[in-house]
Protein backbone atom coordinates (compact mmCIF):
# COMPACT_ATOMS: atom_id res chain seq x y z
CA UNK A 1 0.00 0.00 0.00
CA UNK A 2 1.41 3.81 -0.82
CA UNK A 3 1.67 5.15 2.49
CA UNK A 4 0.98 9.07 3.20
CA UNK A 5 2.77 11.37 5.17
CA UNK A 6 1.42 14.67 6.32
CA UNK A 7 3.84 17.64 7.72
CA UNK A 8 3.01 19.26 10.37
CA UNK A 9 0.77 16.99 12.49
CA UNK A 10 -1.04 20.21 13.64
CA UNK A 11 -0.22 24.15 13.51
CA UNK A 12 -1.39 27.12 15.10
CA UNK A 13 -2.37 30.46 13.28
CA UNK A 14 -4.11 33.48 13.36
CA UNK A 15 -6.75 34.65 11.15
CA UNK A 16 -5.83 36.31 8.38
CA UNK A 17 -2.16 33.83 8.34
CA UNK A 18 -1.15 32.11 5.14
CA UNK A 19 -1.46 28.44 5.83
CA UNK A 20 0.50 25.70 3.95
CA UNK A 21 0.60 22.15 5.03
CA UNK A 22 2.51 19.28 3.36
CA UNK A 23 1.99 15.81 2.13
CA UNK A 24 3.98 12.90 0.99
CA UNK A 25 3.51 9.68 -1.28
CA UNK A 26 5.83 6.88 -0.51
CA UNK A 27 5.85 6.08 -4.11
CA UNK A 28 4.92 8.48 -7.59
CA UNK A 29 1.16 9.22 -7.57
CA UNK A 30 0.94 11.29 -11.04
CA UNK A 31 -1.48 13.96 -9.41
CA UNK A 32 -4.21 11.60 -8.23
CA UNK A 33 -4.29 13.29 -5.27
CA UNK A 34 -7.08 14.74 -3.15
CA UNK A 35 -7.51 16.99 -0.23
CA UNK A 36 -10.84 17.11 2.44
CA UNK A 37 -11.43 19.27 5.70
CA UNK A 38 -12.80 17.67 8.27
CA UNK A 39 -15.01 19.64 11.25
CA UNK A 40 -15.41 17.96 14.77
CA UNK A 41 -17.76 15.57 14.62
CA UNK A 42 -18.95 16.37 11.28
CA UNK A 43 -17.93 14.29 7.85
CA UNK A 44 -14.91 15.16 5.74
CA UNK A 45 -16.00 17.77 3.12
CA UNK A 46 -13.85 17.17 -0.29
CA UNK A 47 -11.76 20.54 -1.46
CA UNK A 48 -9.35 19.64 -4.24
CA UNK A 49 -8.96 16.57 -6.79
CA UNK A 50 -6.51 15.91 -8.86
CA UNK A 51 -4.26 17.64 -6.61
CA UNK A 52 -5.06 21.36 -7.78
CA UNK A 53 -8.84 21.29 -9.05
CA UNK A 54 -11.18 23.06 -6.44
CA UNK A 55 -14.17 20.72 -5.99
CA UNK A 56 -17.55 22.74 -6.99
CA UNK A 57 -18.08 25.36 -3.97
CA UNK A 58 -15.03 25.36 -2.53
CA UNK A 59 -13.58 29.40 -2.06
CA UNK A 60 -10.36 29.89 -3.93
CA UNK A 61 -8.46 30.91 -1.02
CA UNK A 62 -7.90 26.70 -1.15
CA UNK A 63 -5.29 25.83 -3.82
CA UNK A 64 -3.59 23.19 -4.20
CA UNK A 65 0.02 22.22 -5.77
CA UNK A 66 2.19 19.02 -6.67
CA UNK A 67 2.96 16.04 -8.45
CA UNK A 68 5.11 12.82 -8.29
CA UNK A 69 5.04 12.60 -4.11
CA UNK A 70 4.80 15.60 -2.82
CA UNK A 71 1.85 18.19 -2.22
CA UNK A 72 1.09 20.88 -1.00
CA UNK A 73 -2.19 22.67 0.26
CA UNK A 74 -2.38 26.28 0.84
CA UNK A 75 -5.07 28.35 2.38
CA UNK A 76 -4.61 31.88 1.36
CA UNK A 77 -5.85 33.88 4.59
CA UNK A 78 -7.52 31.92 7.36
CA UNK A 79 -10.85 32.40 8.25
CA UNK A 80 -12.32 31.27 11.74
CA UNK A 81 -14.59 28.16 9.61
CA UNK A 82 -10.90 27.24 7.97
CA UNK A 83 -9.79 26.00 11.81
CA UNK A 84 -10.34 22.27 11.22
CA UNK A 85 -8.37 18.88 10.25
CA UNK A 86 -7.03 18.46 6.77
CA UNK A 87 -6.63 15.06 5.27
CA UNK A 88 -4.65 14.51 2.33
CA UNK A 89 -5.26 11.10 0.05
CA UNK A 90 -3.83 9.11 -2.71
CA UNK A 91 -6.47 7.93 -5.76
CA UNK A 92 -3.92 6.29 -7.88
CA UNK A 93 -3.60 2.84 -6.47
CA UNK A 94 -5.56 -0.04 -4.91
CA UNK A 95 -6.13 0.88 -1.70
CA UNK A 96 -6.80 4.45 -1.73
CA UNK A 97 -5.25 5.62 1.37
CA UNK A 98 -5.43 8.71 3.77
CA UNK A 99 -2.72 10.78 5.28
CA UNK A 100 -3.03 11.11 9.40
CA UNK A 101 -4.05 15.10 8.68
CA UNK A 102 -3.06 17.99 9.85
CA UNK A 103 -4.79 20.01 12.68
CA UNK A 104 -5.37 23.28 12.32
CA UNK A 105 -6.12 25.39 15.25
CA UNK A 106 -6.45 28.92 16.86
CA UNK A 107 -3.20 30.68 18.41
CA UNK B 1 -28.17 18.66 -5.45
CA UNK B 2 -25.88 15.66 -4.77
CA UNK B 3 -26.97 14.16 -1.16
CA UNK B 4 -26.10 10.56 0.55
CA UNK B 5 -27.85 9.80 3.45
CA UNK B 6 -27.42 7.03 5.54
CA UNK B 7 -28.78 4.98 8.23
CA UNK B 8 -28.88 5.43 11.98
CA UNK B 9 -26.71 4.39 14.78
CA UNK B 10 -26.28 1.27 15.74
CA UNK B 11 -25.36 -0.58 18.70
CA UNK B 12 -23.74 -3.91 18.55
CA UNK B 13 -23.13 -7.00 20.45
CA UNK B 14 -19.41 -8.82 19.40
CA UNK B 15 -19.34 -11.24 16.95
CA UNK B 16 -22.68 -10.22 15.25
CA UNK B 17 -22.75 -8.24 12.02
CA UNK B 18 -23.82 -4.78 10.94
CA UNK B 19 -25.84 -3.08 7.88
CA UNK B 20 -25.22 0.14 6.98
CA UNK B 21 -27.15 2.15 4.52
CA UNK B 22 -26.44 5.05 1.95
CA UNK B 23 -29.07 6.58 0.00
CA UNK B 24 -28.27 8.69 -3.09
CA UNK B 25 -29.98 11.76 -4.54
CA UNK B 26 -29.65 13.94 -7.01
CA UNK B 27 -27.23 12.46 -9.45
CA UNK B 28 -27.11 9.14 -12.01
CA UNK B 29 -25.92 6.03 -9.18
CA UNK B 30 -25.14 3.89 -11.41
CA UNK B 31 -22.68 6.36 -13.04
CA UNK B 32 -20.22 6.60 -9.88
CA UNK B 33 -19.01 4.18 -7.52
CA UNK B 34 -19.84 4.31 -3.57
CA UNK B 35 -16.68 3.55 -0.93
CA UNK B 36 -16.83 3.42 2.32
CA UNK B 37 -15.06 4.69 4.78
CA UNK B 38 -14.32 4.19 8.49
CA UNK B 39 -12.85 6.72 10.98
CA UNK B 40 -12.66 5.34 14.76
CA UNK B 41 -12.72 7.54 17.56
CA UNK B 42 -9.70 10.05 17.42
CA UNK B 43 -7.98 8.38 14.16
CA UNK B 44 -7.81 9.01 10.92
CA UNK B 45 -9.95 8.02 7.87
CA UNK B 46 -9.62 4.47 6.63
CA UNK B 47 -10.95 3.06 3.09
CA UNK B 48 -12.69 -0.07 3.56
CA UNK B 49 -14.30 -1.04 0.04
CA UNK B 50 -15.86 0.48 -2.66
CA UNK B 51 -19.18 -0.98 -5.22
CA UNK B 52 -19.26 0.34 -9.01
CA UNK B 53 -23.55 -0.26 -9.18
CA UNK B 54 -23.28 -0.12 -13.29
CA UNK B 55 -20.79 -3.19 -13.33
CA UNK B 56 -21.65 -4.70 -10.28
CA UNK B 57 -18.01 -4.57 -9.15
CA UNK B 58 -16.90 -4.62 -5.65
CA UNK B 59 -13.25 -4.36 -3.99
CA UNK B 60 -12.26 -4.59 -0.78
CA UNK B 61 -9.09 -3.51 1.47
CA UNK B 62 -7.31 -6.52 2.26
CA UNK B 63 -7.38 -5.69 6.08
CA UNK B 64 -11.50 -6.37 5.61
CA UNK B 65 -11.46 -8.78 3.28
CA UNK B 66 -13.97 -11.74 3.94
CA UNK B 67 -15.57 -9.64 6.97
CA UNK B 68 -17.13 -6.81 4.56
CA UNK B 69 -20.01 -7.18 1.80
CA UNK B 70 -20.68 -4.18 -0.20
CA UNK B 71 -23.63 -4.06 -2.15
CA UNK B 72 -25.75 -1.53 -4.26
CA UNK B 73 -29.76 -1.77 -5.35
CA UNK B 74 -30.37 0.48 -8.28
CA UNK B 75 -33.71 0.65 -8.28
CA UNK B 76 -33.64 2.47 -5.20
CA UNK B 77 -30.04 4.09 -5.84
CA UNK B 78 -28.85 2.53 -2.22
CA UNK B 79 -25.58 1.39 -1.32
CA UNK B 80 -25.39 -1.10 1.91
CA UNK B 81 -21.85 -1.83 3.71
CA UNK B 82 -22.41 -5.28 5.93
CA UNK B 83 -19.80 -5.77 8.32
CA UNK B 84 -19.63 -9.16 10.66
CA UNK B 85 -17.44 -10.96 13.17
CA UNK B 86 -17.58 -7.16 14.98
CA UNK B 87 -15.18 -6.98 17.19
CA UNK B 88 -14.86 -3.59 19.79
CA UNK B 89 -11.98 -2.41 17.29
CA UNK B 90 -14.56 -1.48 14.82
CA UNK B 91 -16.02 1.23 16.98
CA UNK B 92 -16.24 3.90 14.66
CA UNK B 93 -18.13 6.06 12.24
CA UNK B 94 -18.73 4.53 8.64
CA UNK B 95 -19.32 7.14 5.92
CA UNK B 96 -20.07 6.98 2.38
CA UNK B 97 -18.76 9.05 0.00
CA UNK B 98 -18.94 8.99 -3.87
CA UNK B 99 -16.72 9.28 -6.62
CA UNK B 100 -16.29 8.74 -10.43
CA UNK B 101 -14.81 5.86 -12.14
CA UNK B 102 -12.46 5.87 -14.55
CA UNK B 103 -13.37 3.53 -17.23
CA UNK B 104 -10.39 2.30 -18.97
CA UNK B 105 -8.88 1.49 -15.49
CA UNK B 106 -11.95 1.18 -13.39
CA UNK B 107 -10.00 3.10 -10.69
CA UNK B 108 -12.01 5.46 -8.72
CA UNK B 109 -11.57 9.19 -8.95
CA UNK B 110 -11.60 11.36 -6.23
CA UNK B 111 -14.37 11.28 -3.60
CA UNK B 112 -16.64 14.60 -4.01
CA UNK B 113 -19.86 14.00 -2.03
CA UNK B 114 -20.01 12.08 1.62
CA UNK B 115 -22.76 10.60 3.65
CA UNK B 116 -23.10 12.48 7.10
CA UNK B 117 -21.58 9.03 9.03
CA UNK B 118 -23.23 6.43 10.65
CA UNK B 119 -21.69 5.54 14.33
CA UNK B 120 -21.58 2.25 15.01
CA UNK B 121 -20.55 0.73 18.51
CA UNK B 122 -19.46 -2.65 20.06
CA UNK B 123 -19.93 -3.17 22.73
CA UNK B 124 -21.15 -6.02 25.28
Amino acid sequence: DIQMTQSPSSLSASVGDRVTITCRASQGISNYLAWFQQKPGKAPKSLIYAASSLQSGVPSKFSGSGSGTDFTLTISSLQPEDFATYYCQQYNSYPPTFGPGTKVDIK
Amino acid sequence: QVQLVQSGAEVKKPGSSVKVSCKASGGTFSSYTISWVRQAPGQGLEWMGRIIPILGIANYAQKFQGRVTITADKSTSTAYMELSSLRSEDTAVYYCARSKVEMATIRNLAFDYWGQGTLVTVSS
